[in-house]
């Protein structure tokens, strides 16, 4: 079973923000999180990855508070081509399992 | 450019038959893992290996072996396909820190 809970969908429009939230109250200490993008009919894609605090590269933001149990996937200024699934998921160091859940699927609206 | 390959897009078999998925992955990575992924439930973890020759049940192995004879293939075996085994199966391969995980653009099979 996937170890992270995240909303099974979010409706949004070109050119807001957009985050999708995602809880992991069992997170351990070394876990790292992670964010994959999928597209339909392709294979997911890394966009981000987190300890704590803030991380931002040129997709999207990755905000993880103090206690770590939650993260929160930012996306600026959404376009149609965002319209995908993402993957909120705990990454073990020097782990092997990577288990990913449903998923939230997002739709961006013109 | 970084790439793991599927040997098929898409693949029709009979029920009963065997069924082998490629992969082949040409970053040296040392995991290599398939997935399966059906509507509504994600990806789901069949088998995984973290070097040649060794192997690891995921989440739902039964029905699925796997062989890694090489360290850059990694192959998916139905012994004796069925028709719940329809589905997208999706290859990936991480280097041993397990930081990025990266992904074949899929085998869609159909068991008939």
């Amino acid at each position: 079973l996937a170890k992270t809970t995240q909303p099974i969908s979010m409706d949004s429009y070109e050119g807001q923000e957009v985050n999708i939230t995602c809880s992991h109250n069992n997170i351990a200490t070394n876990d790292y999180i992670t964010w994959y993008q999928q597209f339909p009919s392709q294979g997911p894609r890394f966009i981000i990855q987190g300890y704590k605090t803030k991380v931002t590269n040129e997709v999207a933001s990755l905000f993880i508070p103090a206690d770590r149990k939650s993260s929160t996937l930012s996306l600026p200024r959404v376009s149609l081509s965002d319209t995908a699934v993402y993957y909120c998921l705990e990454r073990t160091t020097g782990g092997f399992k990577t288990i990913f859940g449903a998923g939230t699927r997002l739709f961006v609206k013109a | 450019d970084v790439k793991v390959t599927q040997s098929s897009r898409y693949l029709v078999k009979r029920t009963g038959e065997k069924v082998f998925l490629e992969c082949v992955q040409d970053m040296d990575h040392e995991n290599m893992f398939w997935y399966r992924q059906d509507p509504g439930l994600g990806l789901r973890l069949i088998y995984f290996s973290y070097d040649v020759k060794m192997k690891e049940k995921g989440d739902i192995p039964e029905g699925y072996s796997v062989s890694r004879e090489k360290k850059e293939r990694f192959s998916l075996i139905l012994e004796s396909a069925s028709t719940n085994q329809t589905s997208m199966y999706l290859c990936a391969s991480s280097s041993r820190e397990n930081t990025e995980a990266f992904f074949g653009q899929g085998t869609r099979l159909t068991v008939v």
